[in-house]
């Protein structure tokens, strides 16, 4: 059984819409990322998140906001999406030895 | 700069061959963790082996190796006796956790290797 799932796994949205991105993880982590992944730059890190009710900037925060609402859930919301957010994005959550757990990924079109 | 850096865009073997995927990093901690990923064709990203900056053991997990040269700032990925199932794209990551106090964990990623492996 999946320990993190992500919804929805495909998502088609028009520029200037807000998109949510949900991530759920039953590992039990205090530790949430997003990721997102394109060609020639490996994953980036969007948000990150150590416990209920944190959220911190990773490297690229610009355009993209978190929540995490509990220790199971973790948000990426994009505001108003433009199309060079489209991406595919992973959600991980981590252990204290650094080893992360990654969901299925997002595959996000903005038109 | 880039932190950690795979060379090998791509690469491609036949079934039952060894393959070696390069990775160098850069840091400046004495603590650290390396990991290889793979993301599989499905779109799942894997775990397959972790590397200790403080440990000297050969690092092995099924047919999964590492070979880790500290003071060269590499640690290589082997695949032994290659299958169709292995294609997909491997992911060296670097993790530092003094950047958060040690509370947090933050891995960066190198760009990737997508490999094919032939029938």
């Amino acid at each position: 059984e999946a320990a993190v799932t992500q919804s929805p796994r495909n998502k088609v949205a028009v520029t200037g819409g807000k998109v949510t991105l949900s991530c759920n993880q039953t590992n039990n982590h205090n530790n949430m990322y997003w990721y997102r992944q394109d060609t020639g730059h490996g994953l980036r890190l969007i948000h990150y998140s150590y416990g209920a009710g944190s959220t911190e900037k990773g490297d690229i925060p610009d355009g993209y906001k978190a929540s995490r609402p509990s220790q199971e859930n973790f948000s990426l919301i994009l505001e108003l999406a433009t199309p060079s957010q489209t991406s595919v994005y992973f959600c991980a959550s981590g252990d204290a030895r650094g080893e992360q757990y990654f969901g299925p990924g997002t595959r996000l079109t903005v038109l | 700069a880039q932190k950690v850096i795979q060379v090998w865009s791509t690469a491609s073997r036949q079934e039952g061959e060894e393959l070696t995927l390069d990775c160098s990093y850069e840091t400046s901690q004495v603590l650290y963790h390396l990991f290889w990923y793979k993301h599989l064709l499905s779109g799942e990203m894997v775990f397959l082996i972790r590397q200790m900056s403080s440990s000297t053991a050969k690092e092995r997990s099924g047919r999964y190796s590492v070979v880790f040269q500290k003071s060269l700032k590499s640690i290589s990925l082997v695949i032994s006796a290659l299958q169709p199932d292995d294609s997909g794209k491997y992911f060296c990551a670097l993790w530092e956790p003094r950047d958060y106090g040690g509370s947090g964990n933050k891995l960066i990623f190198g760009t990737g290797t997508l490999l094919s492996v032939k029938p």
